[in-house]
């Protein structure tokens, strides 16, 4: 079956625009994740959903970044005003259930330079 | 919050075994490992996951003692195909929080 899609692949823009990244889960996982990935460097937990609720957004960065999901479905990380330190691989997982025991399964990420 | 502590980098000749351990020394008791192989350019792909003593797959086993308080991943004779950074998460639940803890990863370099 189709695994988890991130559009766009590739996001180039000026410093100080905004940008929408977009994820599509797996058909049923109630859970999504989003992570930041900067070159070289391990992944960066930023925030996740269980339906349409994210309980925690302590780990987004700055209040520049905010995210939504609707529908259990689709899911859009918004950072605006951006920065060239944002510049990062943006990668999106679902998963069937929040428990520890549901392995994510993740989309090849949107790659965003911020120039 | 807990973390989880891997090495860096390892190198090995194909056809050997690979051992890769990651300390997590705040595990939870309901908390599982879990471990994922990322290739450039992609996302990280699901190895292999446990709760303790020994699990296997067609791809790799995982070793987690008694405390739990790590995991090794085992690779048994490598190919150069297997060249990839393996991270290990272990989730972590707090008060009020849930925030999920990557290690850095370790980069696995499979020598011809």
């Amino acid at each position: 079956g189709a695994g988890v899609s991130q559009s766009p692949s590739n996001k180039v823009t000026e410093k100080g625009k905004d940008v929408e990244l977009r994820c599509d889960p797996i058909s049923g996982h109630t859970a999504l994740y989003w992570y930041r990935q900067r070159l070289g460097q391990g992944l960066e937990f930023l925030i996740y959903f269980q339906g349409n609720s994210a309980p925690d957004k302590s780990g987004l960065p700055s209040d520049r970044f905010s995210a939504e999901r609707t529908g259990e479905s689709v899911s859009t990380l918004t950072i605006q005003r951006t920065q060239q330190e944002d510049s990062a691989v943006y990668l999106c997982a679902s998963s069937l259930a929040t428990a520890s025991n549901q392995p994510q399964h993740f989309g090849d990420g949107t790659r965003l330079s911020i120039l | 919050l807990a973390k989880t502590t891997q090495p860096i980098s390892m190198d090995s000749y194909e056809g050997q075994e690979v051992n890769i351990t990651c300390s997590h020394n705040n595990i939870a008791t309901n908390d599982y490992i879990t471990w994922y192989q990322q290739f450039p350019s992609q996302g990280p792909r699901f190895i292999i996951q446990g709760y303790k003593t020994k699990v296997t797959n067609e791809v790799a086993s995982l070793f987690i003692p008694a405390d739990r308080k790590s995991s090794t991943l085992s690779l048994p004779r490598v190919s150069l195909s297997d060249t990839a950074v393996y991270y290990c998460l272990v989730d972590v639940s707090g008060a009020g929080s849930y925030q999920l803890t990557f290690g850095k990863g370790t980069k696995l370099s499979v020598i011809p």
